[in-house]
């Protein structure tokens, strides 16, 4: 079982945006600022997209952008396009002796 | 350019101690806030992390693997090395060497290796 909450699908047509929740407690995603979000192709390993909440590494597209609000942080893609459709996980930083949270990750499929 | 490669056996029986090396280069292990570590991902998709150094030679251990795990750092060859002890069937999964830096974000795996599947037989 997954520390973080994430929905086990998303879907949107191209050109959509969509939004990916990702539900902590107190301890991680309530506390620190360090959420970020990864995407992962069939086969291949996971990406870095969105890191300390809203920050987008260099390369990745400014359609992927991060929000939080209390214990929940949000991945948004908007426009969507074909590339998109991936599986997307979350990872916070914890106080915890974890260290680490992880959400079971979301499908995001391009209708 | 930051590169990481997992190496190591597809294949251990159960009960035996699997050892994966990861090689890497486009940073020092010796620069204060860089770290690399190791994840896994079971065939079912979630991710576990595993283990993590830093340069200062810290150690973290995630919760579910502690007590048969350890990891190595050998600077001067680049590799960072992961010994898993008593490994069982259900330690069958995908396990990524990653890379981590202070300096560049704070508690994000910015650079991952292409992973290397390790099956275990019963």
């Amino acid at each position: 079982q997954s520390a973080l909450t994430q929905p086990a699908s998303v879907s949107g047509s191209p050109g959509q945006s969509i939004t990916i929740s990702c539900t902590g407690v107190r301890s991680d995603i309530g506390a620190y600022d360090y959420v970020s979000w990864y995407q992962q192709h069939p086969g291949k390993a996971p990406k870095v997209v969105i890191y300390e909440v809203n920050k987008r590494p260099s390369g990745v597209s400014n359609r992927f952008s991060g929000s939080k609000s209390g214990n929940t942080a949000s991945l948004t893609i908007s426009g969507l396009q074909a590339e998109d459709e991936a599986d997307y996980f979350c990872i916070s930083y914890t106080s915890t002796t974890t260290r680490y949270v992880f959400g079971a990750g979301t499908t995001v499929t391009v209708l | 350019q930051i590169t990481l490669k997992e190496s190591g056996p597809t294949l251990v029986k159960s009960t035996q101690t699997l050892t994966l090396t990861c090689t890497f280069s486009g940073f020092s292990l010796t620069t204060p806030g860089v770290g690399v570590g190791w994840i896994r991902q079971s065939p079912g998709k979630a991710l576990e992390w595993l283990a993590l150094i830093y340069a200062d030679d810290t150690i973290y251990y995630g919760p579910s693997v502690k007590d048969r795990v350890s990891i190595t750092k050998d600077t001067s060859k680049t590799q960072v090395v992961l010994t898993v002890k008593t490994m069982d069937p259900v330690d069958s999964a995908t396990y990524y060497c990653i890379h981590t830096s202070l300096n560049t974000g704070w508690y994000v795996f910015d650079s991952w290796g292409p992973g290397t599947l390790v099956t275990v037989s019963s």
